[in-house]
């Protein structure tokens, strides 16, 4: 069974700051996705950043990257420079290569960028 | 709009009836995936469509839930004799294959409010 954890139920932070979200996994597939998705008060689910299993470096996408560290079962999300707009829940997901073809979803993180 | 389409954005309904939930995958996507949100939880998965085929309804409660996708038109997720407890956020996502670095792309999700 996948599970995802995400420690942090809200986090606030100043405006240009960088702000690192927590994210652990636990899986028994040798093969698994880890993808982060944001979704703002209006309710969307926005997809931002992926990491592979096998991927030797870490994700990078604008402003999004991803702290990934495989012995420790981690994929933490890095917001660099936060601006009011990044204010949202975060999901933290994952997706193994048996069985089921599903997302499991963290319990997510309110993030509040304060001005 | 190429994205994921989920109709209606809100539906109300009283205990007993059915709702219906649509949604029509992104252009080129076969693999349907629905997920239930409760308030202030992630999302769960409920079932995962190809087309005409469910491959995967482990997340779908036994009793007046139901799911399809046929060879022409949306997705469809039904509920039979709503109950106050079917309120929640329901999201449609859709992927291009089942490779594990696939992310699903969501819809902006359907509210369901049961009086």
């Amino acid at each position: 069974a996948q599970k995802i954890t995400q420690t942090q139920p809200g986090m606030f932070v100043q405006e240009k700051e960088a702000v690192t979200l927590d994210c652990t996994y636990d899986t028994s597939d040798p093969s698994y996705g880890l993808f982060w998705y944001k979704q703002p008060s209006s309710g969307e689910m926005i997809f931002l950043i992926y990491q592979g299993s096998y991927d030797q470096q870490n994700a990078t996408e604008g402003r999004y990257s991803l702290n990934f560290q495989k012995a420790r079962k981690s994929a933490n999300l890095v917001i660099s420079a936060s601006q009011l707009g990044d204010s949202a829940m975060y999901f933290c997901a994952m997706r193994g290569n048996q069985g089921a073809q599903k997302l499991v979803f963290g319990q997510g993180t309110r993030l509040t960028i304060n001005p | 709009n190429a994205g994921v389409m989920q109709n209606p954005r809100h539906l109300v309904r009283r205990r007993g009836q059915e709702a219906r939930l649509r949604c029509s995958p992104m252009k080129g996507h076969s693999h349907v995936y629905w997920y239930r949100q409760l308030p202030e939880e992630g999302l769960k998965f409920m079932v995962y469509l190809q087309k005409e085929n469910i491959i995967d309804e482990s997340g779908m409660p036994k009793e007046r839930f139901s799911a399809e996708f046929p060879k022409e038109g949306p997705s469809i997720l039904r509920i039979q004799q709503v109950v106050r407890g079917d309120s929640a956020a329901y999201f449609c996502a859709s992927s291009l294959n089942t490779g594990v670095n696939q992310p699903q792309h969501f819809g902006d999700g359907t509210r369901l409010s049961i009086l």
